[in-house]
């Protein structure tokens, strides 16, 4: 089955760091890029950047450089994210998703997504 | 502040068509044909529905279709059902920023 998999909720303090993992099954990881989206409760989608499940490489939004790692591990199909110094905005819901390595990096969009990650932050 | 704007509410009878629109610039929606479309029920994880501006993945219903005008991305649903009810969100390619960015995303409501 053609899935992505998340880690579970997580509740952490201000100040701390949270790595929440995301393990691709069905179809081949190096293939494709896993991006980012966050959600906070009641808001909208928010991007934040993505990995290339081959090569490693990342790209960061902006908003987000310094303060985020986007690592993975094809021996076990898996990206990670991890998310530094947080603060109570960064109670959200963590989306993984896939976009096919084979079109081109401008032809945006995101075919198959995880579940999703609940992070709360709170003292 | 989202860089694509959408309407936060549309509504429709069953059986109507309705339809969302998703404003940005020639730097985003209006510069490509890199425009998507996202359906999100309560609590799930989105939904791929429109690619490439007006292409449908594998498995979506037809009445889902989509459509580009300068810089406004349109998504229509025709035939509305009950389980249309859910938020939809619009993504494209920005040559802003990074890589890609996403509408505010707008409830749809089936009366």
């Amino acid at each position: 089955q053609v899935q992505l998999v998340q880690s579970g909720t997580e509740m952490k303090k201000p100040g701390a760091s949270v790595k929440i993992s995301c393990r691709a099954s069905g179809y081949i990881f190096t293939d494709y890029y896993i991006h980012w989206v966050r959600q906070a409760p009641g808001e909208g989608l928010e991007w934040m950047g993505r990995i290339n499940a081959d090569s490693g490489g990342t790209t960061y939004e902006k908003h987000f450089q310094g303060r985020v790692t986007m690592t993975s591990d094809a021996s076990v199909s898996t990206a990670y994210l991890e998310v530094n110094r947080l603060t109570s905005d960064d109670t959200a819901i963590y989306f993984c998703a896939r976009k096919s390595r084979m079109v081109p990096s401008a032809n945006w969009y995101l075919d198959l997504w995880g579940p999703g990650t609940l992070v709360t932050v709170s003292s | 502040q989202s860089a694509l704007t959408q309407p936060a509410s549309v509504s429709g009878s069953p059986g109507q068509s309705i339809t969302i629109s998703c404003t940005g610039t020639s730097s985003d929606v209006g510069g490509h044909n890199f425009v998507s479309w996202y359906q999100q029920h309560p609590g799930k994880a989105p939904k791929l529905i429109i690619f490439e501006v007006n292409h449908r993945p594998s498995g979506v219903s037809l009445r889902f279709s989509g459509s580009k005008s300068g810089n406004t991305a349109s998504l229509t649903i025709s035939g509305l059902q009950a389980g249309d009810e859910a938020d939809y969100y619009c993504g494209s390619y920005t040559t802003r920023g990074t890589l890609g960015v996403f509408g505010g995303g707008t409830k749809l409501t089936v009366l």
